[in-house]
């Protein structure tokens, strides 16, 4: 099982500049879950999925932001323009069916943007 | 709406010193809550899972309990080793929702 898989890993880019961002989540998951991480203010849920349909949208910053999931493969986050407080490293992760109580999640290893 | 807060926000002992961790949350109606540790540059890995209807869970020098009523949960970590060095975060998924909202984290070192 090849995990959650991000790309890009590293990503630095110019002030108002479309930012994408990548996320494969485990093959037969159906949740999947879009953080945000800085030092200022921890992890925090910008969107989730689950088969793949948007359920809780209410962490998305602004309407920069939008956040879709065209198949149960893939998802991207995506930011336009981008500013430099959504420096930050920005976490994918999934969750398979069954039982909510008893699951747990897996994370990526995450997308490190910079935003200059 | 709910708050997972962890206390210290950092920790240093010396290696063989058991560790304990504190975590907090404001609204005691929970599913479950899970412990991750994060290691510098990486994503977090799971550690322990406990039910809301369990009042602790072990996993090898890992020892995690869960008080719902209070509010709290304390992970212990046995005989710590420089290799245990890195931030636990907590995190709750609440009953009316599915997701998981987390504490600050306690970023641990441990002296060879």
């Amino acid at each position: 099982d090849a995990g959650v898989i991000q790309s890009p890993r590293h990503e630095v880019t110019e002030m108002g500049q479309e930012v994408t961002l990548r996320c494969k989540p485990i093959s037969g998951h159906n949740s999947l879950f879009w953080y945000r991480q800085t030092m200022m203010r921890g992890l925090e849920l910008l969107i989730y999925f689950n088969n793949n349909v948007p359920i809780d949208d209410s962490g998305m910053p602004e309407d920069r932001f939008s956040a879709k999931m065209p198949n149960a493969s893939f998802s991207t986050l995506k930011i336009q323009p981008s500013e430099p407080r959504d420096s930050a490293v920005y976490f994918c992760a999934s969750r398979p069916p069954g039982v909510r109580t008893g699951n747990t999640i897996y994370f990526g290893e995450g997308s490190w943007l910079t935003v200059v | 709406k709910q708050e997972v807060t962890q206390i210290p926000a950092a920790l240093s002992v010396p290696e063989g010193e058991n560790l304990v961790l504190n975590c907090s949350f404001t609204d005691s109606a929970i599913y479950n809550l899970q412990w991750f540790r994060q290691d510098p540059g990486k994503g977090l890995t799971s550690l322990l899972l406990i039910q809301s209807s369990q009042r602790e869970q072990t996993s090898g020098r890992l020892n995690a309990s869960l008080d719902k009523s209070s509010g709290r949960s304390t992970l212990y970590i046995a005989a710590s080793q420089p290799g245990d060095s890195a931030t636990y975060l907590c995190a709750v998924v609440e009953a009316a929702g599915n997701k998981l909202t987390f504490g600050g984290g306690t970023r641990v070192l441990v002296k060879p």
